[in-house]
């Protein structure tokens, strides 16, 4: 079967660097997704991952190792607005986004 | 890039009743998702709804329950039939749109439905 796994909830001190991490097993990958999504919103784009290595983005960065059905999303400098869930979606073989259920990232001033 | 409206953006319905829920897109597309996602809870895809032809449900959706429009390459119908209070969720369509490397998903803003 598909399966997703990411912590559920996270707590970070503003300014401070947190990470992310997203197992993952699927029918087939074409890449794994990063998605923000504030409460009451729709989520948005972070990042894309098909290739092994790291993906540098501004306060943002995804990683993947394949091999390991594993990624994980770094957020820098972090600000009360990081205060989100964050979404980890691998794409499978018929491109189907299989999403995780999220990890809600609490920012402390 | 794709931008995504939704019609209504929230309701408050009675059990037994439907809602339609409309989704424009500024440009043509192909595909169009309709997810599900109910509080806490990660998104669930009901269907894809591809223009001329019938759209493809996921397990546990069916199109008496969840009948889908797809009149034209820019809008699209999803429509919630006999609603009880487990259908109370954030519905949400989503286009694909590639960048030039991935086809990232777009997504609309959702429909916030109560059933009571």
């Amino acid at each position: 079967g598909q399966n997703i796994d990411q912590p559920t909830e996270m707590t970070a001190t503003e300014g401070a660097i947190v990470q992310i991490n997203c197992t993952y097993q699927t029918s087939g990958f074409n890449g794994l997704f990063w998605y923000q999504q504030h409460a009451g919103e729709a989520p948005t784009f972070l990042s894309y991952n098909v290739l092994d290595g790291l993906e540098e983005k501004g306060r943002f960065s995804s990683f993947l190792s394949r091999s390991k059905g594993y990624s994980y999303l770094l957020l820098k400098e972090l600000q009360m607005k990081d205060s989100a869930s964050y979404l980890c979606a691998p794409m499978d073989s018929n491109y189907q986004l299989i999403w995780g259920a999220g990890t809600k990232l609490i920012i402390k001033p | 890039s794709a931008v995504i409206s939704q019609k209504p953006s929230r309701d408050i319905c009675q059990r037994g009743t439907s809602l339609t829920i409309q989704c424009q897109v500024d440009s043509q597309v192909t595909m169009m998702f309709w997810y599900r996602q109910q509080p806490g809870q990660s998104l669930t895809l009901i269907a894809t709804a591809n223009q001329g032809s019938e759209a493809t449900y996921e397990s546990g959706f069916v199109i008496d329950k969840f009948p889908i429009s797809r009149p034209n390459l820019t809008f699209s119908t999803l429509t919630v039939s006999n609603m009880s209070p487990e259908d109370s969720s954030i519905y949400l369509c989503s286009v694909p749109s590639w960048s030039g490397d991935y086809n990232e998903q777009f997504f609309g803003p959702g429909t916030r439905l109560t059933v009571l």
